[in-house]
Formats: structure tokens, sequence, C-alpha cells
């Protein structure tokens, strides 16, 4: 099976200051991975994603991710936090997964709250 | 211009009713999805449907059972409510045979069974 972990439930970080969100995976093939922000009360909005190609994906909202694959890592990263970068974020890697038949389906993480302290 | 919508936005409701979540997506995509997020916010897939044939059928009481009357639509309906359903219900598309990357998410159905 394939999975992503996300091991900090929360991060805090200053206004201006860099974040880091991490997320590792854990596939047998080739990673699709995935990152979603989830602002309160709303649906799940897409950020970025990495296929192939450059390690360093660049994102929506000035966010990017790094994709280590000696790590089997998948960092987000902001060189600026802003106080609306308030939000939960998910990581998430595509599943071929043989039970589906070769349909995509995407597992997501458990989410890391980013609280930005003004 | 929403993109993917869900109705209700809120549904509360007694345990043992049945009740019915809708979806629609304008996007033009062949591939919906229902995810559940429970109150500690993990998400889990539910179902999929391409094209209005079910495809991801996961560990799910039989008590759930979407519809896709086309591919447009996707419904979610649930019988005997129970307090263990009390969730926020998201869905979402994506177009599969653009390679599906990129999901699309509905602003959810957040259900309280009392």
């Amino acid at each position: 099976a394939q999975s992503v972990a996300q091991p900090e439930d929360q991060v805090n970080v200053a206004e201006g200051n860099p974040l880091t969100v991490k997320c590792t995976y854990s596939v047998s093939g080739n990673p699709y991975l995935f990152w979603y922000v989830q602002y309160p009360n709303r649906g799940l909005q897409f950020l970025l994603k990495y296929i192939t190609g450059d390690n360093l994906v660049k994102g929506s909202y000035g966010f990017e991710a790094e994709f280590n694959k000696s790590q089997t890592s998948f960092h987000l990263k902001k060189p600026s936090a802003l106080v609306s970068d308030s939000a939960l974020y998910f990581c998430a890697v595509r599943d071929l997964g043989a039970l589906s038949g070769g349909y995509q389906k995407v597992t997501f993480g458990t989410g890391t709250k980013l609280q930005v302290i003004p | 211009d929403t993109a993917v919508s869900q109705t209700p936005k809120y549904l509360v409701t007694q345990m043992g009713n049945d009740k019915s979540i809708k979806c629609e997506q304008n996007l033009g995509h062949d591939t919906m999805y229902w995810y559940k997020q429970d109150s500690k916010k993990f998400l889990k897939i539910m179902f999929s449907y391409n094209n209005k044939e079910l495809i991801i059928n996961e560990t799910v009481p039989n008590r759930f059972s979407p519809k896709s009357p086309d591919k447009a639509h996707l419904n979610l309906h649930i019988n005997s409510l129970e307090l263990g359903d009390s969730a926020v219900y998201f869905c979402a598309s994506t177009q599969r045979t653009s390679g599906g990357i990129e999901q699309f998410f509905g602003p959810g159905t957040r259900l309280t069974v009392l």
C-alpha cells in the first residue's frame, strides 16, 4: 500500500519567517505527489504537484516543495510566511492501486495545521 | 462560476433517518469522488465514479450508496444514519483522460446526526 506521513500535527511560525511543512511518502513505483490547502470551512484547494523533472516544484501563493528521492520526502516551503497562510495542509500521493483496476486513487496524509503568528 | 457544488451545506438529522447529498461539477470532468473528513480532519476516500461507472469503492457500510445519473453529478444517499456518520463530506472531480492529477473539491457538507 502507498502512503504519506505528516509527522507534525501543527506548525507555528512567525509572520515573515520561512516555513516548512513536512511530508514523507511510501510508494512501490514512481511517486506522484501533491500538496493541498484547506482554509476553515472550505474544501481542499490544489497547491502544487510533482510528477517528474525538477526536484523543486513551484505552486500557488508563493509555495514550493522539494522532492527528495533518497529521503522519500516532499516538504512544503515558503520563504516568508503570511498570516493568511494559516490553514490546514495536506500532502497526498497518487496510488494506482491494483485493486482499483489501475484507476487513480489519491491517498491523503493526516494534515498539518499551520499557524502564522503576527 | 462554481466549479464543484454540493447541497446542502449543512445537514442535521436524527439517527435512523435517510438522507441524500448532491454534487455537481461544471468542469466537464469525467471522474468524481466522495470523501469523508472526520472530526480529526482525517480525509478518507469513499467512492469514485468514472463516466457514471463505479471504479473505487472503499470499505464503506452498505448504508452508503452513491448514484451518478450523468458524469456531471454524483449523489450520496445514506440509509439508517448513525452517530458515527457525523462528518464533513466532500465531493471532488478530476479529468482522468488528462492525467487526472489535480482534484477540484466542493465546499463540503457538514452532516450532524443527533
